[in-house]
């Protein structure tokens, strides 16, 4: 089954910058999505095809592809950042089916 | 201002029924893609269906054959009937609206599977 690797965790200092991996060999061929989802909440779309921002979204987050790999960054992380963030993507096989990697645990420290 | 409202949800013995609507409002309810998605407590998110705007569903094997996704355009209504619920089912369930540019999400329904 087609699955989305992100480390459980990342944590980071204010000000500083945060990058989240989310990997699978299909990824070139999908685009990716990121969602934040704080405590209680549901989730929240912060970064779509690989690299495009909702409007809303603030500036310090971007997100990049290179290979199987895709990334959101946090620039200037904020306490306000600290939530789990999923990425999202569609199998490619030519099954309709949508994945989301494990969730990676943003702790600003 | 697009909402999506979530109802339904609840406890339900193992091997029972459930049916979940979420109402939407603030957007042409019918030119979307629709999608199910829950997240257990303290796990991460599972795509659970999808239907498309010509009606069209799709299930991941999880689900398949026990959950059916409709959706009645003229009350920019989407449904989910869940049939012969396990205690692995429990979750919060998500509707969400989709396309290429990404989900808008409800708030969500608990349904908890509990004899």
């Amino acid at each position: 089954s087609y699955e989305l690797t992100q480390p459980p965790s990342v944590s980071v200092s204010p000000g500083q910058t945060a990058r989240i991996t989310c990997s699978a060999d299909a990824l070139p061929k999908q685009y990716a999505y990121w969602y934040q989802q704080k405590p209680g909440q549901a989730p929240v779309l912060v970064i779509y095809k690989d690299s495009e921002r909702p409007s809303g979204i603030p500036e310090r987050f971007s997100g990049s592809s290179s290979g199987t790999t895709v990334t959101l960054t946090i620039s200037g992380v904020q306490a306000e950042d600290e939530a789990d963030y999923y990425c999202q993507s569609a199998d490619s096989s030519g099954t309709y089916f949508w994945v989301f990697g494990g969730g990676t645990k943003l702790t600003v420290l | 201002e697009v909402q999506l409202v979530e109802s339904g949800g609840g406890l339900v013995q193992p091997g029972g029924s459930l049916r979940l609507s979420c109402a939407a409002s603030g957007f042409t309810f019918s030119s979307y893609d629709m999608h199910w998605v829950r997240q257990a407590t303290g796990k991460g998110l599972e795509w659970v269906s999808a239907i498309g705007t010509a009606g069209d569903t799709y299930y991941p094997g999880s689900v398949k054959g026990r959950f059916t996704i409709s959706r009645e355009n003229a009350k920019n209504s989407l449904y989910l009937q869940m049939n012969s619920l396990r205690a692995g089912d429990t979750a919060v369930y998500y509707c969400a609206r989709g396309d290429s540019s990404g989900w808008y999400w409800g708030q969500g329904t608990l349904v908890t599977v509990s004899s």
